[in-house]
């Protein structure tokens, strides 16, 4: 299956500052997804892009579609406790196949 | 309220005695799929459906089988379980790209 590489794997950050993180493919994908996954509970679509170049905002939360259409970023600005979580990407070519990076934990330390 | 549903939520087990996850969903959406999330390995996908009798492999389909006689439910078949199937699994809906995932099954297999 398709790899998706997910980096950082893990941050420890104080509150207030700005988180960056990023995504690459071995292959090219039409619709970059990026979650947020809470303990205990499914993943929480935050950002959908759908064109190479992208740039979408949500909130505090602005994620690109890179123009290799092989990555995808995902920044968060002045963070806040309630932005722990998991932060996962995803990528579509076509058809319903969804395929998941492998995570990037984020602790926001008060 | 939007929701998809997924029982049971824990689940132990030994291997080879066969057991049924069930997911409903009661936004009518016509796509459905399973995954399975494991340490280090962000979320694979199982299997999906795009419809009523509809269903094709995921990334991950060896050793389950799915069923889709109602569009609201998509239950996961673990025939003969075994240790490696031990993993939090996800059953998700959706419409075009928003997947609503459910609260996960955590499942051991002893």
């Amino acid at each position: 299956g398709q790899q998706l590489n997910q980096s950082p794997q893990s941050m420890f950050i104080q509150e207030g500052e700005d988180v960056s993180m990023n995504c690459t493919s071995s292959s090219i994908f039409n619709t970059w997804l990026w979650y947020k996954q809470e303990p205990g509970e499914g993943p929480v679509l935050l950002i959908a892009l759908y064109k190479a170049g992208e740039l979408t905002s949500n909130g505090r939360l602005t994620a690109q579609f890179g123009i290799t259409r092989k990555d995808s970023f995902l920044n968060i600005s002045a963070s806040i406790p309630s932005d722990v979580g998991i932060y996962f990407c995803a990528g579509r070519y076509t058809g319903n196949q969804f395929y998941f990076g492998t995570g990037t934990s984020l602790t926001v330390i008060p | 309220e939007a929701q998809v549903t997924q029982n049971p939520r824990y689940l132990i087990t030994v291997t080879g005695k066969k057991l049924t996850v069930t997911c409903s969903q009661n936004m009518n959406h016509e796509y459905m799929s399973w995954y399975r999330q494991d340490p280090g390995l962000g979320l694979r996908q199982i299997y999906y459906s795009m419809n009523v009798e509809v269903t094709d492999k995921g990334d991950v389909p060896e050793g389950y089988k799915v069923s889709r006689k109602e569009k609201r439910n998509f239950p996961l078949i673990l025939e003969s379980p075994s240790p490696n199937q031990t993993s939090l699994y996800f059953c998700a809906s959706h419409r075009y790209n928003e997947q609503f995932f459910g609260p996960g099954t955590r499942l051991t297999v002893l």
